[in-house]
């Protein structure tokens, strides 16, 4: 069974700090994708890592990949108030003759001055 | 419209009445997907379907069913609805094949009393 962790949950920082947001998962895969949800909303791609070693960069946010360690980063540069909201890191995995994505739980984050 | 559209956006049900959630995509894509989002447990697969016709079972799909008679409809159904099946239901679609990246609706509120 494939399992997709994050770690921190919940992430409260201040304006203009950096932070990093882990994203591990059990079993081989070899894309990853990260989601942004904001409160009472659908969910929005944000990158998508379709290999081992793929960085993906959007104004202050960065994500990176690693399958052969089984982990995702999502960096956060200098973050400001419009970053809060919840993020969600997605696992390809196989079902019968196709594909859907397992999600993390999501990491909280709140932006305050 | 361009998308995933979802119906109702958000419903207050009697436990033991039946309800269909409805999901409409206009991109073509061959698979589609039902997830439920719980606080703390992110989003859950429900049921999926790789293309017309076929449809499988996620990881929770106990008390609901889907049908898939044409590529652009996956209405969701729960025949006697319970009280902990209040969520929030997402509807989302991938093009198929290797590409898995997930486009969502804007989701259903549903709340069982």
């Amino acid at each position: 069974e494939l399992k997709v962790e994050q770690n921190p949950l919940f992430l409260s920082m201040q304006e203009g700090k950096n932070y990093t947001i882990y994203c591990n998962y059990s079993t081989t895969s070899d894309r990853l994708y990260w989601y942004r949800q904001d409160p009472g909303k659908s969910l929005e791609s944000l990158f998508v890592l379709l290999s081992n070693g793929a960085v993906k960069q959007e104004g202050r946010l960065m994500a990176s990949l690693d399958t052969k360690a089984r982990l995702s980063t999502l960096h956060i540069t200098a973050a400001v108030h419009d970053l809060s909201a919840t993020y969600f890191c997605a696992v390809v995995r196989a079902l019968n003759s196709g594909y859907a994505l397992n999600f993390g739980k999501g990491t909280s984050l709140l932006v305050t001055p | 419209i361009a998308g995933i559209t979802q119906a109702p956006t958000s419903q207050i049900l009697a436990a033991g009445r039946r309800m269909t959630l409805r999901c409409t995509q206009d991109m073509r894509h061959n698979a589609m997907y039902w997830y439920r989002q719980d606080l703390g447990l992110g989003l859950r697969l429900i049921h999926y379907s790789n293309t017309a016709g076929t449809t499988g079972k996620g990881e929770v799909p106990d008390g609901y069913s889907v049908s898939r008679a044409n590529t652009d409809d996956f209405p969701l159904t729960l025949a006697s609805a319970v009280p902990s099946q209040t969520s929030v239901y997402f509807c989302a679609s991938t093009p198929g094949g290797v590409n898995t990246e997930a486009f969502f609706g804007q989701g259903t509120r549903l709340t069982v009393v």
